[in-house]
């Protein structure tokens, strides 16, 4: 198994452009979700999804898209990115349920510039 | 949201054992206490998790109050490769909530 997989690991993008962070997990989890976090900083939640179908913004959903089309993947759309979008994202994925432990990707370093 | 409290940081010297503490005064009957960590540049990754009992694993312990409101992660030999963040997080045993926040957690610096 695979685990929690993101792409790319770095990019660096002008401010106003768009791109997609992609999250795949191979586990059949429900659960998915998206997480920044800022230098010296802990994690912020930024969307998440309990099923295909499914999202809910988080703590901080102002500039991020999300969709669900599948239960493998879980993709982050930026629109328009602002520096203030600099950050660390993390995707988790598990199945459902308290009694479960959260699975977390390695990340993507975004910069805006 | 249920919401946990942690030192920002603690120390602690080699070999010796670590108690890193979580308050969690507004947890639910329905739960779970989890515990996570994150090594440098890396993504987290768990370590224990409890409902009211004690837990041990080969990573670690859980020690939960009787009135669940703090709970302890007891790291019993720290070694060089435990400096990290350790995050308490609650999370629900059933489908409702999975409003899953973090918090800025506790760093853990050793000593050598």
């Amino acid at each position: 198994n695979a685990g929690v997989t993101q792409t790319p690991k770095f990019q660096v993008l002008k401010t106003g452009q768009s791109m997609t962070l992609q999250c795949a997990q191979d586990m059949n989890h429900e659960y998915m979700s998206w997480y920044r976090q800022d230098p010296g900083m802990g994690l912020r939640l930024i969307h998440y999804s309990v099923g295909a179908g499914i999202t809910d913004q988080g703590e901080v959903p102002n500039g991020y898209n999300v969709s669900r089309s599948t239960t493998e993947d879980f993709p982050l759309r930026l629109l328009s990115a602002a520096p203030s979008q600099t950050s660390v994202y993390f995707c988790a994925s598990s199945s459902t349920g308290g009694v479960e432990k959260l699975f977390f990707g390695s990340g993507t370093q975004l910069s805006v510039l | 949201d249920a919401k946990t409290t942690q030192p920002n940081s603690m120390e602690s010297n080699e070999e010796e054992p670590v108690h890193l503490p979580c308050n969690h005064s507004t947890i639910s009957g329905t739960d779970y206490i989890h515990w996570y960590r994150q090594l440098p540049s890396q993504g987290p990754e768990y370590v224990i998790h409890g409902l009211t009992s004690n837990v041990n694993n080969r990573m670690a312990s859980l020690a939960i109050a009787e009135d669940r409101k703090s709970s302890t992660l007891i790291l019993h030999r720290a070694t060089l490769r435990d400096a990290a963040v350790y995050y308490c997080i609650l999370r629900d045993v059933d489908f409702g909530n999975e409003k899953l926040t973090f918090g800025t957690g506790t760093r853990l610096t050793i000593i050598p």
